[in-house]
């Protein structure tokens, strides 16, 4: 149980194209997702939390209007990457926090983004 | 505001040996702690957690953690290292009074050798 999954896991883009990353819960309700990114032997920096029908909160110095995020049901939230750019380049990780006062976060994994 | 330490940026252990990994954290309200692994280019995966209860946690693959209020340390352990055990780990935490943001070390490389 605690699924989650990630869609695509890989993505090579040119700069300035928008690139959009499925996060899924496959057999669990997730009524809260997260969103981060994680760079080379470095640790996650959490990017945004989203809630199910509701508007993401995003962490201090994260561009909202570059990291779109919809979390449009109970099992799927989207992180879309507009206008990316090289520096964009990273891990994004997604987690899924289950209904009912669940504790724990169950991780997807991963999409590594390349933008040339 | 919380926060999480990893001392060690790396730990080295034979097979069969045990291992140690040092957690360190600090909360406001009761912690609620975590540890997971993660293998190369993959997401992290779900090792154990302590919330309330037993101060010694056993967990997935045979690891297990002690939660020590007064030293405010979550060390993760496991009596016989395996090569497969190699991997990054980390420690988070959160307020259990309230939020459900988690706060990650800075992660632990574990090296099983042979």
């Amino acid at each position: 149980g605690a699924v989650v999954s990630q869609h695509p896991s890989r993505v090579i883009c040119k700069s300035g194209t928008s690139v959009k990353i499925e996060c899924r819960s496959l057999d669990f309700q997730a009524t809260t997702m997260f969103w981060y990114r994680q760079f080379p032997k470095k640790s996650l920096m959490l990017m945004a939390t989203s809630n199910e029908g509701s508007k993401a909160t995003y962490e201090q110095g994260v561009e909202k209007d570059k990291f779109l995020i919809n979390h449009a049901s109970l099992t799927l939230s989207t992180l879309t990457v507009t206008s990316a750019h090289p520096e964009d380049s990273s891990f994004y990780i997604c987690s899924a926090l289950g209904q009912g006062g669940a504790v724990t976060q169950y991780f997807g994994p991963g999409t590594r983004l390349l933008v040339l | 505001a919380q926060s999480v330490a990893q001392p060690e940026d790396q730990v080295n252990v034979a097979e069969g040996n045990p291992l140690t990994v040092k957690c360190t954290y600090s909360v406001s309200g009761n912690p609620y702690l975590f540890w997971y692994v993660q293998y190369p280019n993959r997401g992290l995966q779900f090792l154990l957690k302590y919330i309330t209860g037993d101060n010694l946690v056993k967990g997935s693959y045979g690891f297990e953690a002690e939660f020590n209020k007064s030293q405010t340390s979550f060390h993760l352990k496991k009596p016989s290292a395996l090569v497969s055990d190699s991997a990054l780990y980390f420690c988070a935490v959160r307020d259990g009074g309230g939020g459900n943001k988690l706060t990650f070390g800075t992660g632990t490389q574990l090296k099983v050798e042979l």
